[in-house]
């Protein structure tokens, strides 16, 4: 099993750029997250899903989409990248309930 | 709402030294506690887990009991070597209609030869 793989590993963006980060499991967890790590605040929780077709908001959702079009993937979007935004971003899964979560290995995001 | 609050460190220890990050939580049900390692470049890995009071969860020689009086969950280890050299996140994870949680800032932990 490849467990939760992330693309791109690093990316540059200028400021207003838009772009997609990749995430997709293949372990058929309901579960899937996507957090940002910055220095001194621990992981964030952006937004999350339950199941496919379905999401909702975590703690910092502003500037970011998603969509679960299918069980194994969950791309998150930037729509109108801003400095702020410079960030690890992990995605991570968990077959539901208080369950262990499982990462991927994280982009380094770079908004310039 | 729910938190997590650990030291972030960095701790820096000599090889062999006795470990102890400490975790607190605050939390309105019956959270399910981790430990979770991030090694450089990497994301995070599951260390241990404890799913109920007193349970004592336990990996690669670290240890944490969950304490639920105090309100604690406490990472040890005996003897650390320099490669566990890492970041180490205390989480608690709650359920409230879905999964949610909450992680501590994360304490880095550097070894010593």
């Amino acid at each position: 099993n490849a467990g939760v793989t992330q693309t791109p590993k690093f990316q540059v963006l200028k400021t207003g750029q838009s772009m997609t980060l990749q995430c997709a499991q293949d372990m058929n967890h309901e579960y899937m997250s996507w957090y940002r790590q910055d220095p001194g605040m621990g992981l964030r929780l952006i937004h999350y899903s339950v199941g496919a077709g379905i999401t909702d908001q975590g703690e910092v959702p502003n500037g970011y989409n998603v969509s679960r079009s299918t069980t194994e993937d969950f791309p998150l979007r930037l729509l109108s990248a801003a400095p702020s935004q410079t960030s690890v971003y992990f995605c991570a899964s968990s077959e539901g309930g208080t369950d262990t979560q499982y990462f991927g290995p994280g982009t380094r995001l770079t908004v310039l | 709402g729910n938190s997590v609050t650990q030291m972030e460190g960095p701790v820096t220890l000599s090889e062999e030294a006795f470990l102890t990050i400490n975790c607190t939580y605050t939390a309105t049900g019956y959270p399910s506690l981790f430990w979770y390692v991030q090694y450089p470049g990497e994301g995070l890995q599951l260390l241990l887990k404890a799913t109920k009071a007193d349970d004592k969860g336990s990996n690669k020689g670290f240890e944490a009991t969950y304490r639920k009086e105090t309100t604690s969950f406490h990472l040890e280890k005996g003897s650390v070597q320099v490669s566990d050299s890492a970041v180490y996140f205390c989480a608690l994870s709650d359920w409230g209609g879905y999964q949610k949680v909450t992680f501590g800032i994360g304490t880095k932990l550097q070894v010593i030869p």
